[in-house]
């Protein structure tokens, strides 16, 4: 079964800053990987995802991913981070075969301050 | 474009009280449906997936249910409330067919007393 790693519960960064969220994962076959925000009191919206093709992924608000096989990890960047950016931000794993069900991390509070 | 509506989207009830929440798909036809359970420091969790109608597979065995009435609509139920069932509880759906993206609904807050 595959299994996601959030290694950082909370984030803090000042505005303007750039920021990496973590991201690492098992699993004995190929993967598909993705990244969801979600605001408070709100559902997850999903940022991007990486499916094949480039390792490298653009999402929406400015984030991007790099997919990287031989360790294992999907990691979230922001070159520069918004107040509007402070929300909860989960991993998540599917396997590409078979229906798609997601395995998330526990997440990343993101806390950006001025 | 196809878009996902649940509720309530906040509930409150006593321990031993019965539960329903709805949740809607518009704009597309045989999707999966999925239930998710998110509670505080513990990520999400997924209690129930459908492919179709009448069908429901269960992931976490607990007190509660879900139904698949029809295409598009998925019921998470209960008959008798727990406090470990507080949380916020989450829709989501996929394209039939597609091995990839979810899209989650609005979720619904669920306080056990």
């Amino acid at each position: 079964a595959q299994s996601v790693t959030q290694l950082d519960s909370q984030v803090p960064v000042f505005e303007e800053a750039p920021v990496e969220l973590r991201c690492n994962y098992s699993s004995s076959v190929s993967v598909y990987l993705f990244w969801y925000v979600q605001y408070p009191n709100q559902g997850l919206q999903l940022l991007l995802k990486y499916l094949s093709g480039s390792t490298l992924v653009k999402g929406i608000n400015g984030f991007e991913a790099e997919f990287n096989k031989s360790q294992t990890s999907f990691h979230l960047r922001k070159p520069s981070v918004h107040i509007s950016d402070t929300a909860e931000y989960f991993c998540a794993v599917s396997l590409n075969s078979g229906y798609s069900t997601l395995t998330f991390g526990k997440g990343t509070m993101l806390l950006v301050s001025p | 474009s196809q878009t996902i509506h649940q509720w309530p989207a906040t509930l409150v009830q006593p321990v031993g009280s019965p539960l329903s929440l709805e949740c809607t798909v518009e704009g597309t036809s045989n999707p999966n449906l999925y239930w998710y359970r998110q509670a505080a420091g513990r990520g999400l969790q997924l209690l129930f997936y459908s492919v179709g109608i009448g069908q429901i597979s269960s992931e976490v065995p607990q007190n509660l249910s879900a139904s698949r009435p029809q295409d598009r609509q998925f019921i998470l139920s209960s008959k008798k409330l727990l406090l470990s069932d507080s949380g916020f509880y989450l829709c989501a759906w996929s394209v039939r067919g597609q091995r990839n993206t979810i899209y989650f609904g609005e979720g619904s807050w669920l306080t056990v007393v």
